[in-house]
């Protein structure tokens, strides 16, 4: 089993429309999480972070099940420029004292006129 | 600019080839970052720095796969003889937390084509 996994998609969805995207990950000694975006030949840029509670960012809400081991990326009201891959990175404490990285593969959103 | 700045953009090299690739990081960057992004995929850690220190290297695929970072600045990834199933992006990133990595910056790539 992957430590980080995502569904690959593609998710298309019209203009409008609210999609949710989630991300499952296998190590419970996991400290901290993130969506990142990658476009097209591109390389990836930070969306947002992920805290326990909860948090929001215009049209981007991320949630954290720690219980159930999962986050979640809420997309309301989407735009064409959503159109993107959506990246889940998870944290998990390494040898050393630094946080080990890994990243999921990625949902493909392809946001339709 | 101040961003991370990686070079060359693209690489074509033929089998057996050795290859190196540069990552300037943004400056004051104390972490340092190295991935593997094969198409339709998410990035693969490779190897990992804290200042000049190379702390993990648990992901480089094989010991073709070299890294430094001498003066805890700009680094270098190295593969020998190249194979094709080397052909990836190779992405480097910078962080300013030691040992945290959050809140990574990357560079644009290297497009590593192995013919």
């Amino acid at each position: 089993r992957k430590e980080v996994e995502q569904d690959p998609g593609p998710f298309n969805v019209p203009e409008g429309a609210t999609v949710a995207f989630n991300c499952t990950y296998s190590n419970s000694a996991s400290q901290s999480f993130f969506w990142y975006r990658q476009d097209c030949r591109k390389e990836p840029k930070l969306l947002m972070s992920v805290y326990s509670s909860g948090n929001e960012d215009g049209r981007f809400t991320a949630q954290l099940n720690r219980a159930s081991q999962y986050i979640s990326l809420l997309i309301r009201d989407s735009k064409l420029s959503d159109s993107a891959t959506y990246l889940c990175v998870v944290n998990t404490p390494g040898a050393g004292g630094y946080q080990k990285v890994t990243f999921g593969t990625g949902t493909k959103l392809q946001v339709i006129p | 600019g101040a961003g991370v700045s990686q070079s060359p953009r693209y690489k074509v090299a033929k089998r057996g080839q050795d290859v190196a690739l540069r990552c300037d990081p943004i400056s004051g960057h104390v972490s340092l970052f190295w991935y593997q992004q094969a198409l339709g995929q998410g990035p693969e850690f490779l190897t990992y720095f804290q200042n000049e220190a190379q702390l993990d290297k648990s992901g480089l695929p094989s010991d073709r796969f070299f890294a430094e970072r001498p003066e805890g600045s700009v680094s270098t990834l190295k593969i020998q003889r190249t194979q094709q199933e080397d052909s990836a992006v190779y992405l480097c990133a910078s962080s300013l937390d030691p040992g945290q990595g959050k809140k990574q910056f990357f560079g644009p790539g290297t497009r590593l084509t192995v013919l």
